[in-house]
C-alpha cells in the first residue's frame, strides 16, 4: 500500500515556540492531505484539511493562525504549531487519500511535548 | 456532523475467543468505513476498508461488516490471540474521517 512519513516523530519544546510538522506521501501524489490530533486516551479529532495551491479549511473550534497549515507540493503538507503552549502537547497524525475509494493511509505520527 | 461511537469502550476475553467489536455513525453518506488498530504510543495500523457499496470485507482472522442504512459496523475477531490486544478505531467518512471512541481490547494468555 501506500506510504505516508511524518517527521519529526518526537518533538520537545520550550512554551512560546514554533514547531513544524513534516508530512510526505513517499509513492503518490495527494493533493489533499488532511491533519489530526489525539489527546491522551482519547480518539482522534480532524483539525483541517489541507489542500495543495490553496488554503486549508479547518475545523470549528481550531485556531487557523496557531496551527498553520502550507501544502507546497502534491507530496508535502506541513503544519506549524506557533508560540506552543503546554496544552498544545498531543499526537499529531496526517493522512492522504488516492484514487476513487478514498483510502487514507495515515502516518506514524509526530508525539508534541510543550514544556 | 458526523458522530461515530464503539461499543463496548474496553473489553477483556480469554486468549482463542471469538469477538465482536461494533461501530455506529450518524450520518449514513460516507464513502467508506475503514477499521484501524493503534497499539499504546503508536500511530494507526490499517486493518481492514469498506467501500460504501461494500458489505464487509475480510482479512485472516478479520472480518468487517457495514450497513450504511441503518449506521452500523461490526469487527469481528476470530480466535484472539494476545498479540491482538489494542486499541481497535473504526472511522468513517468521504474523504476526511471522523473517528470512533474506540474499543481497548485485552486477550488474557
Amino acid at each position: 500500500g501506500a506510504v505516508v512519513s511524518q517527521h519529526p516523530s518526537r518533538v520537545i519544546c520550550k512554551s512560546g515556540t514554533s514547531v513544524k510538522i513534516e508530512c510526505r506521501s513517499l509513492d503518490f501524489q495527494a493533493t489533499t492531505m488532511f491533519w489530526y490530533r489525539q489527546f491522551p486516551k482519547q480518539s482522534l479529532m480532524l483539525m483541517a484539511t489541507s489542500n495543495e495551491g490553496s488554503k486549508a479549511t479547518y475545523e470549528q473550534g481550531v485556531e487557523k493562525d496557531k496551527f498553520l497549515i502550507n501544502h507546497a507540493s502534491l507530496t508535502l503538507s506541513t503544519l506549524t504549531v506557533t508560540s506552543a503552549h503546554p496544552e498544545d502537547s498531543s499526537f499529531y497524525i496526517c493522512s492522504a487519500g488516492q484514487g476513487v475509494a478514498y483510502e487514507q493511509y495515515f502516518g506514524p505520527g509526530t508525539r508534541l511535548t510543550v514544556t | 456532523k458526523q458522530e461515530v461511537t464503539q461499543i463496548p469502550a474496553a473489553l477483556s476475553v480469554p486468549e482463542g475467543e471469538n469477538l465482536v467489536l461494533n461501530c455506529s455513525f450518524t450520518d449514513s453518506a460516507i464513502y467508506n468505513l475503514q477499521w484501524f488498530r493503534q497499539d499504546p504510543g503508536k500511530g494507526l495500523t490499517s486493518l481492514l476498508l469498506i467501500q460504501s457499496s461494500q458489505r464487509e470485507q475480510t482479512s485472516g482472522r478479520l472480518n468487517a461488516s457495514l450497513d450504511k442504512s441503518s449506521g452500523r459496523s461490526t469487527l469481528y475477531i476470530a480466535a484472539s490471540q494476545p498479540g491482538d490486544s489494542a486499541t481497535y478505531l473504526c472511522a468513517v467518512g468521504r474523504r476526511q474521517f471522523y473517528f470512533g471512541t474506540g474499543t481497548s481490547l485485552t486477550v488474557i494468555p
